[in-house]
């Protein structure tokens, strides 16, 4: 059964470095999600992406944050000068059909640790 | 403002036990909710989409309906392999996706 991973599947990394996760959605999906959940928190939507640009982000995706779909088969997002509290873990998800709501299917996630 | 609330918390059923989740929400316009499952340092899980009021799904065990303002997932003799915590989202029109807090399931054997 086709899935979405995500690489690394953690990721330790010191405050105002630059991170890239990586994620490979399903071959056949169009729209691709970032999302994070702080431990013990909600899950919370970060971007989507269609046809290569930004279809909807939220107050989150700030100018820190990039997405970018380099090749046919990857979908990352880069977090410049990381901070204490972008520790979280990073959600990739992906979904065959749009605009949304169609159902999208996660990734097991990036755990993403600053120091 | 979008919110989503669930209800409860935590619910701890006997394996058998049927009970339903709570999920409440306020949105302008609702595009559509959906049902997850999330097991323990892992991706959530895609159970059902709702689209409008009235609507009904269902999937072995598991039971989802919508009203206007909140939806219930309905759990038939629950096994503990049911055990997750299950998450609500809602996306409206003009607003992006807002999840809930999630309820942490525990069926006992």
């Amino acid at each position: 059964e086709p899935e979405v991973t995500q690489t690394p599947s953690h990721q330790v990394t010191q405050m105002g470095q630059e991170v890239i996760l990586r994620c490979v959605p399903i071959s056949n999906h169009l729209y691709f999600y970032w999302y994070r959940q702080i431990l013990g928190q909600k899950v919370e939507f970060l971007v989507s992406f269609y046809n290569n640009e930004i279809s909807e982000k939220s107050e989150i995706f700030d100018d820190q944050f990039s997405v970018e779909r380099p090749d046919g088969s990857n979908f990352t997002l880069k977090i410049r000068s990381t901070k204490l509290e972008d520790s979280a873990m990073y959600f990739c998800a992906s979904s065959e059909r749009g605009p949304p709501p169609y159902e999208q299917y996660f990734g097991p996630g990036t755990r993403l640790t600053v120091t | 403002e979008d919110q989503v609330t669930q209800s409860p918390e935590a619910l701890r059923l006997q394996e058998g036990e049927s009970s339903s989740l709570n999920c409440s929400y306020t949105v302008s316009g609702l595009r559509g909710l959906f049902w997850y499952r999330q097991d323990p340092g892992k991706g959530p899980e895609f159970l059902f989409t709702l689209y409008s009021a009235g609507e009904e799904k269902e999937k072995e065990r598991l039971k989802a309906t919508l009203t206007k303002k909140e939806s219930f997932l309905h759990i038939t003799a629950p096994k503990p392999e049911d055990s997750a915590t299950y998450l609500c989202a809602v996306h409206g029109y003009g607003q992006n996706f807002v999840f809930g807090p999630g309820t942490r399931l525990s069926v006992l054997p």
